[in-house]
C-alpha cells in the first residue's frame, strides 16, 4: 500500500538557517504530493502541492520539487523565521482515491530567534 | 476555502463511555472525511461521510464503533463508542476544498483523553 516516511524530528534551527525536511514515498501509480502545516491551536493547512513528476510547489518561501526518480518530495526553505515554528506533514493522494490522504508522522519544526 | 467549526475542541472521557463530535462547515460539500490522529502518529482516515447514504470506512475503522451521521450538506457527526484509553486521540474533519484535486481543508481537530 501507499506510504510516506518523513525525517524524524523535532528540528530546531536559530532564525535565518536553511531548513530541510526530508520525505520519501512509496505508491503505485502517479500520486499527487502535498505538504501541510499546523501552526498551534490549528488545524492542518495546505503549505504546497505537486501533482507531476518535476514540479515544484512554493509557497511562504517554502518549496519542494516533486522527484518520482528519488520518490521524494523534501520541504526546503532558505531563511526560516520565528513564526515557521509547527508541525510538518508530508503526504500524498494516490490516483485512484477520493479524500484519502496517506500521511507522514510529521515533523515539528522550532525556530528559535 | 471552506471554513469548519468542530466540538468539542477537546475533552476528557470515561473508560466505557460514548462521545460525539460535531463538524459544521460553512459551504455546501458532497463528501465529508474523518481523520484521527493518535500520540506520536500521523493521520489516519477514519472514513469518508456521504449526504443520504451510509459512511465509508476505511479497513480497520467499523460502523459499531465509529458510527458516523450525515443529515445535510454542511454537517457531520462522528460518534466514538464504548471508548478505551487506546481511543485518545485528535479526531479531524475535513473536506476537499477544490473539487476533484484532493486537496483537503481541515478543521482544527477535537482532543479526546480517555482515563
Amino acid at each position: 500500500g501507499d506510504s510516506v516516511t518523513q525525517m524524524e524530528g523535532p528540528v530546531t534551527l536559530s532564525e535565518e538557517a536553511f531548513l530541510t525536511i526530508n520525505c520519501t514515498y512509496t505508491a503505485t501509480g502517479y500520486p499527487s504530493l502535498f505538504w501541510y502545516v499546523q501552526y498551534p491551536g490549528e488545524g492542518l493547512q495546505l503549505l504546497l502541492k505537486a501533482t507531476k513528476a518535476d514540479d515544484k510547489g512554493s509557497n511562504k518561501g517554502f518549496e519542494a520539487t516533486y522527484r518520482k526518480e528519488t520518490t521524494s518530495f523534501h520541504l526546503e526553505k532558505g531563511s526560516v523565521q520565528v513564526s515557521d515554528s509547527a508541525v510538518y506533514f508530508c503526504a500524498l493522494a494516490g490516483g485512484t482515491s477520493y479524500g484519502k490522504l496517506t500521511f507522514g508522522q510529521g515533523t515539528i519544526l522550532t525556530v528559535h530567534p | 476555502s471552506a471554513v469548519i467549526s468542530q466540538k468539542p475542541s477537546r475533552d476528557i472521557c470515561q473508560r466505557g463511555t460514548s462521545l460525539t463530535i460535531q463538524c459544521q462547515v460553512d459551504s455546501q460539500v458532497t463528501m465529508m472525511f474523518w481523520y484521527r490522529q493518535q500520540p506520536g502518529q500521523s493521520l489516519t482516515l477514519i472514513a469518508t461521510a456521504n449526504q443520504g447514504s451510509e459512511a465509508t470506512y476505511e479497513s480497520g475503522f467499523v460502523i459499531d464503533k465509529f458510527p458516523i451521521s450525515r443529515p445535510n450538506l454542511t454537517f457531520s457527526t462522528l460518534t466514538v463508542s464504548n471508548m478505551s484509553p487506546e481511543d485518545s486521540s485528535i479526531y479531524l474533519c475535513s473536506v476537499e476544498r477544490d473539487s476533484g484535486a484532493n486537496v483537503l481543508t481541515f478543521g482544527a481537530g477535537s482532543r479526546l483523553t480517555v482515563l
